[in-house]
């Protein structure tokens, strides 16, 4: 079975600051993994994913990750958050050898860039 | 990215009602439909997986004639809320994917359902 954590509920940053959301996963295979940005009352944007190939993705709106194979983490980061930053993300996973296209959603980290 | 476009974005209706969301994939051709249920400050949980033409499958304690999904095309499915209850009163997400595993779910915009 895979599973995603995202162990905080909420990361606050000031505006300007880098900032950093937590990933860590588990599945019994290589994973694919992506994070997705929830706005109020809204659906999930595609921010970035991990397939293969080089660890450190570059996404949306100046957001990228870092895939860990033996911290088996996936963090998202930014090197200057902005106010309009203030979301919901969410981690997933998926399992490619599981002969299934679900996503496994972490429970989401909700960031909050003062400014 | 892909669109997918879902529909409406907010409805409010009666108790013992039914109530139906479509979900849309506006510029490809969707082999895969999810429909998700959001409660608040809370993850997605996923309800229903559903592949164009054939039935949809549900996640364990879903109850599949409470939640019909039909999925008649490669662009459209659709989830009807029968009987509704305020306790089904949530916001439903949908998604839609193509190609194979590495690539990513487009999602719609939700639907924020309220049974009074």
């Amino acid at each position: 079975a895979q599973s995603v954590a995202q162990p905080e509920d909420q990361v606050n940053v000031a505006e300007g600051n880098p900032l950093t959301v937590k990933c860590t996963y588990s599945v019994s295979g290589n994973p694919y993994l992506f994070w997705y940005v929830q706005y109020p009352n809204r659906g999930l944007q595609f921010l970035l994913k991990y397939i293969t190939g080089d660890n450190l993705v570059k996404g949306s709106y100046g957001f990228e990750a870092e895939f860990n194979k033996s911290q088996t983490s996936f963090h998202l980061k930014k090197p200057s958050a902005l106010v309009s930053d203030s979301a919901l993300y969410f981690c997933a996973v998926r399992d490619p050898g599981a002969g299934s296209y679900q996503l496994t959603f972490g429970k989401g980290t909700k960031l909050s860039v003062i400014p | 990215g892909a669109v997918v476009s879902q529909h409406p974005s907010r409805v409010i209706c009666k108790s013992g009602t039914s109530v139906k969301i479509e979900c849309r994939s506006l510029d490809f051709q969707a082999t895969t439909m999810f429909w998700y249920r959001q409660f608040p400050k809370q993850s997605l949980m996923l309800m229903a997986t559903s592949n164009e033409g054939s039935k949809a499958t549900y996640e364990q304690g879903v109850e599949k004639d409470k939640f019909l999904i039909n999925h008649a095309s490669l662009t459209l499915s659709t989830l009807t809320v029968t009987s509704a209850h305020p306790e089904d009163s949530s916001f439903y997400i949908c998604s839609a994917r193509f190609g194979g595993a590495g690539t990513e779910a487009f999602f719609g915009q939700g639907t924020r359902l309220t049974v009074v």
